[in-house]
């Protein structure tokens, strides 16, 4: 089965810098790649995705890209300001398969004021 | 944040007991999602349907049972042979068909087994 690993576990960064996001997937046949960003206590909502078509997409402060022949996705967050901070995860699957999400274990982004 | 709940937010079992978590979706969606989220971890997939009447096990199917009798609902029940219930269950759903199979996730429970 799929195996997405998820780095850092926990990421501090000044308000205004940029964070990222890095996260490996094992299964080549995956091609839908989500982000999720969950606040304490929330659910997870989903805040970018790429599929395997595309090496590359922006929506304001946040990108993702991917590089499919190293089986490794991030997520790019620039600007970043305090409700940015929550943990993100990283998710893999097979697109129209709908045979459920692998997550990675989260990121704690913290932005220090 | 309307679309997909899941009731009751918080419960409370007693262990050997058998509990059934509900989970109800009006965007008419396709296939539904089981995931338990335990602290410091990411979600892991219990169960999923992609049509009524039929569902696949995930990764840790053990110690739970679901059913997909209307498309608009998935129940979740968590058995007395689940060792460590005591989690945050969140259900999701998704369309099959289009450009992506994006999930939307309900609220949540808390499970606690006393």
């Amino acid at each position: 089965g799929e195996n997405v690993e998820q780095h850092p576990s926990t990421l501090s960064v000044q308000e205004g810098d940029s964070a990222v996001i890095k996260c490996t997937y094992s299964d080549s046949a995956s091609n839908y790649f989500p982000w999720y960003k969950q606040e304490l206590g929330k659910r997870p909502q989903l805040i970018i995705d790429i599929r395997s078509n595309v090496g590359e997409k922006k929506d304001q402060r946040i990108a993702v890209t991917l590089n499919k022949t190293a089986k490794h996705f991030s997520l790019h967050i620039t600007e970043t300001q305090p409700e940015d901070s929550a943990v993100y995860f990283c998710a893999a699957s097979r697109v129209l398969g709908a045979d459920g999400l692998t997550f990675g274990k989260g990121t704690h982004l913290i932005i220090q004021p | 944040d309307g679309g997909i709940t899941q009731s009751p937010k918080y419960l409370f079992r007693k262990e050997g007991q058998n509990v059934t978590l509900s989970c109800e979706q009006n965007l008419n969606h396709d296939a539904m999602y089981w995931y338990r989220q335990d602290p410091g971890q990411g979600l892991r997939l219990i169960y999923y349907s992609q049509i009524v009447n039929d569902f696949q096990k995930g990764d840790i199917a053990e110690g739970y049972s679901v059913s997909r009798e209307k498309k608009e609902s998935f129940p979740l029940t968590v058995t007395s042979a689940q060792k460590n219930p005591t989690a945050f269950y969140l259900c999701a759903s998704s369309t099959l068909a289009g450009a992506g199979n994006e999930q939307f996730f309900g609220p949540g429970t808390r499970l606690t087994v006393l």
